[in-house]
């Protein structure tokens, strides 16, 4: 597993577009980056992985820097339902550990 | 079905008591996973069984005892527990790709 660091916690307003970076410099080349999020008292919900290449589905889209070193989860009109813990974690087996995260507001 | 079912939701226990917890999937993953979380901590993992065999067990005391029956099945066997593993227990189940989780069980050791 890569040691990922993110920020703390972050706000955002309603509607707005939230990016929230993470940082995986130790990451290797066969490990992917995936995004989870956990909304208070509940299972942590997937999001979305990458491994070279920038991805966008329904939820968000990552960005990922050409290095692999960083990389950066938006949510396009971020909602107050989006408030939650984001957790960056990379890893290519089922050897898979949530670092601190980021815990994001939306505030209206 | 891409659910994973956890039971119970709540389970209240004294030290004393042997109790199991019981997490079920029907999507054909061949990995399943324990975790603990305390409270505003991120999910710390305990167990990985990987096609029913364990593959990694972080160090946890042997008053926690995984068990894989089959690839839909793990149960999580409590016995001795003290007052600081209260705590909500996740599982989680992947194939190579994302992990779905449970909605966990919160246990409280009293």
């Amino acid at each position: 597993d890569a040691k990922t660091t993110q920020p703390p916690s972050m706000d955002c307003a309603e509607g707005r577009a939230a990016n929230l970076p993470c940082n995986h410099s130790t990451i290797s080349g066969n490990e992917y980056v995936y995004w989870y999020r956990q909304i208070h008292s509940q299972g942590p919900q997937y999001i979305i992985h990458g491994l070279k290449n920038n991805e966008t589905n329904e939820m968000a889209s990552l960005i990922i820097t050409e290095d692999r070193k960083s990389s950066t989860l938006i949510l396009p009109h971020a909602t107050l339902r989006d408030t939650a813990v984001y957790y960056c974690i990379g890893h290519n087996n089922n050897d898979m550990r949530f670092g601190a995260g980021t815990r994001l507001t939306v505030k209206p | 079905d891409t659910e994973v079912t956890q039971t119970p939701k709540h389970l209240v226990m004294g030290m004393t008591n042997k109790k199991s917890l019981k997490c079920e999937q029907h999507m054909g993953h061949r990995a399943m996973y324990w975790y603990k979380q305390k409270a505003k901590k991120p999910p710390e993992l305990m167990f990985v069984y990987s096609y029913e065999k364990l593959s990694i067990n972080e160090s946890v005391p042997s008053r926690f005892s995984p068990e894989c029956p089959n690839s839909s099945l793990l149960n999580l066997h409590l016995h001795a527990l003290q007052p600081e593993d209260s705590a909500l227990y996740l599982c989680a189940s992947s194939q190579g790709q994302e992990a779905f989780f449970g909605q966990g069980t919160r246990l409280t050791v009293v």
